[in-house]
């Protein structure tokens, strides 16, 4: 049952173009949306949230889309940067912090 | 580094056997998570515990089972292990189970079951 689905693998992304990644959730209960950031051998960290009563928020080069209609985000990186090269995954949960789910992740690569 | 610990870092075992993760949150935070990686997948979500209780469950087979001890530490036991139990599992941690809290992971224990 995967209620969060991240349908790119990968992306590749020249340095200083957008990046874009997406996702896509089935359960309308979800209230809390998250982008993780992994590097090989380390892992997840925390990159950005968005409640579901916004539809955008924004820190510094990251920016993440709600569109509840359409049970869709997306993470926009302005400008990329070859550092920003991670798998990307996104989450979503309820209301308190239990079970959280996440994607399969997205791998960005960018290009110098 | 986000405060979390968890070892060994690696594990390579045979199936049949039991093995042990160990899990140290951040200093202060009260709920530990585990989660479970197997290759090309999403993290899928083990177990939570909240102040030395279980919280909640999510995909946990009966051969695994964990808990939190006094000092907020978690232990993930893996019995009868598998082939396809060979994964990366990661412990996170967070001060309480508010839906805004951030969840903070560790570095991860990858198992390799032979």
């Amino acid at each position: 049952d995967q209620q969060v689905k991240q349908n790119s693998p990968s992306l590749s992304v020249q340095e200083g173009r957008i990046s874009i990644l997406n996702c896509d959730y089935t359960n309308s209960m979800f209230d809390y949306f998250l982008w993780y950031k992994k590097y090989p051998a380390e892992g997840p960290t925390f990159l950005i949230s968005i409640s579901s009563i916004k539809d955008k928020n924004e820190d510094g080069r990251f920016t993440v889309f709600l569109n509840k209609s359409a049970k869709h985000l997306s993470l926009h990186i302005v400008p990329s940067q070859p550092g920003d090269s991670a798998v990307y995954f996104c989450a979503a949960r309820g209301d308190n912090n239990n079970d959280m789910r996440f994607g399969a992740g997205t791998r960005l690569t960018v290009k110098p | 580094d986000s405060g979390v610990t968890q070892t060994p870092k690696h594990l390579i075992t045979a199936t049949g056997q039991r093995v042990t993760l160990r899990c140290s949150p951040r200093s202060g935070d009260l709920s530990v998570y585990w989660y479970q990686q197997s290759l090309d997948q999403g993290l899928q979500f083990l177990i939570q515990y909240y102040n030395g209780e279980e919280r909640a469950k999510g995909n946990i087979l009966e051969r695994f089972s964990a808990q939190q001890f006094p000092d907020l530490h978690s232990e993930l036991n893996l019995s009868s292990l598998e082939l396809g139990d060979s994964a990366l599992y990661f412990c996170a941690s967070s001060v309480g189970v508010g839906g805004l809290e951030t969840q903070y992971f560790g570095p991860g224990t990858r198992l390799l079951v032979l």
